[in-house]
């Protein structure tokens, strides 16, 4: 089945510097990459996705790139702020039987220091 | 708020029990997914179901199963539990299709029921 890694597992930053996490999948059938933001005691909600079709995608302070030969894909986070703490996870779509389901990585917990 | 209806929000019960789970999704969405987080621990896909049928499946144990009703919501049962099953359950969904040929789409997660084996 598909495999996604995500590195680094733990960063810290100071406030107004930039974040990158990054992903790699093993599924070349994968065409859909989401970044989920976790906070403490909440839900997973999503911040920004790209498909296949696409090599980079932004809002506002946040983008992400993927390159496919490479299968890998990462999240960019510029001038950085104290409310961008939280768990990150990056996911892929890939199949699953009949269907496509979403394979998460493993977390980047984000501290952003003040 | 997603939309998305998680009930209980927390649950402690003993080993060997069996508890139930529900979800209720998004209005509209037709999918429903469960994902187990357990501490300091990444989203594991355990199963999902579009309009009724189960369509896909993850690293769900034996003593797991889930169903969708006709009016969309879902159940999780988990049974024979131990402590390891403790764990923070999710259940998302999503409007997509889920086939082959289309993406998942966005997943709206509910807040999850966190279940506690003593």
């Amino acid at each position: 089945g598909e495999n996604v890694e995500q590195h680094p597992s733990t960063l810290s930053v100071q406030e107004g510097d930039s974040a990158v996490i990054k992903c790699t999948y093993s599924d070349s059938a994968s065409n859909y990459f989401p970044w989920y933001k976790q906070e403490l005691g909440k839900r997973p909600q999503l911040i920004i996705d790209i498909r296949s079709n696409v090599g980079e995608k932004k809002d506002q302070r946040i983008a992400v790139t993927l390159n496919k030969t490479a299968k890998h894909f990462s999240l960019h986070i510029t001038e950085t702020q104290p409310e961008d703490s939280a768990v990150y996870f990056c996911a892929a779509s890939t199949r699953a039987g009949s269907a496509r389901q979403l394979t998460f990585g493993s977390g980047t917990q984000l501290t952003v220091l003040p | 708020d997603s939309g998305v209806t998680q009930t209980p929000k927390h649950l402690i019960t003993a080993t060997g029990q069996r508890v139930t789970l529900r979800c209720s999704p998004r209005s509209g969405d037709l999918s429903v997914y469960w994902y187990q987080q357990s501490l300091d621990q990444g989203l594991q896909f355990l199963i999902q179901y579009y309009n009724g049928e189960e369509r896909a499946k993850g690293n769900i144990l034996e003593r797991f199963s889930a169903q969708q009703f006709p009016d969309l919501h879902s159940e999780l049962n988990l049974s024979s539990l131990e402590l390891g099953d403790s764990a923070l359950y999710f259940c998302a969904s999503s409007v997509g299709v889920g086939g082959q040929g289309s993406n998942t789409g966005e997943l709206f997660f509910g807040e999850g029921s966190r279940l506690t084996v003593l």
